[in-house]
């Protein structure tokens, strides 16, 4: 069975703060895929990234970075310099290729605080 | 464009009402899904179409039925619900690829009460 953990339930910074929201990930498959998503408080859930399992290579876009790490099982997201417009729920999913259904954690709620 | 819409924003419903909620996607994507999340609570899958068959059933009670139409819509007909069936119903769809997992886009939900 697939498992996705988001220790971190709540955060709160202020604007310019660099913030990591840590994911943990347990699967069986070999090959598998991990997802990040914010959903602000409007409800829609906006698509982050995408990395699989077989890339192990940081990502950075803008303010944000990704670090996968096989060996911890985890996908962290990093945001550097937060503003306000940041505040949301992050959720971090796992898919596998067979079924493609999301597995998502159980989100943390950033807040930044002008 | 990678918008997916959702009527209607809101439905405010009697437990013996039937209504419905349409989902439409103009991508090409040939997956969709329905997901239900409540308050604080992640997303939860319910049904997954792959090319407009039904693919995925999550035990969803009857008083759920999905349909496909099209490769674009996707509709979720309720009837007879429960107060506990009030949530954000979330639609989303994906590429299709063999051995490959897309992103899935989300639309903006509908959210339901069940008086």
């Amino acid at each position: 069975a697939q498992k996705v953990t988001q220790a971190q339930t709540e955060i709160s910074v202020v604007e310019k703060e660099d913030v990591t929201l840590d994911c943990v990930y347990e699967t069986r498959d070999t090959t598998y895929y991990l997802f990040w998503y914010k959903q602000p408080p409007s409800g829609e859930l906006v698509f982050l990234i995408r990395r699989n399992s077989f890339d192990e290579q940081n990502e950075i876009s803008g303010r944000y970075s990704w670090n996968f790490q096989k060996s911890t099982s985890s996908f962290n997201f990093t945001i550097t310099a937060s503003q306000v417009v940041d505040s949301a729920v992050y959720f971090c999913a796992l898919s596998d290729t067979g079924r493609r259904a999301l597995t998502f954690g159980s989100g943390t709620r950033l807040q930044v605080q002008p | 464009d990678t918008e997916v819409t959702q009527t209607p924003k809101h439905l405010v419903m009697g437990m013996t009402n039937k209504k419905s909620l349409k989902c439409e996607q103009h991508m090409g994507h040939r997956a969709m899904y329905w997901y239900k999340q409540k308050a604080k609570k992640p997303p939860e899958l319910m049904f997954v179409y792959s090319y407009e068959k039904l693919s995925i059933n999550e035990s969803v009670p009857s008083r759920f039925s999905p349909e496909c139409p099209n490769s674009s819509l996707l509709n979720l007909h309720l009837h007879a619900l429960q107060p506990e069936d009030s949530a954000l119903y979330l639609c989303a769809s994906s590429q299709l690829g063999q051995g490959f997992t897309y992103e899935q886009y989300f639309g903006p939900g509908t959210r339901l009460t069940v008086t």
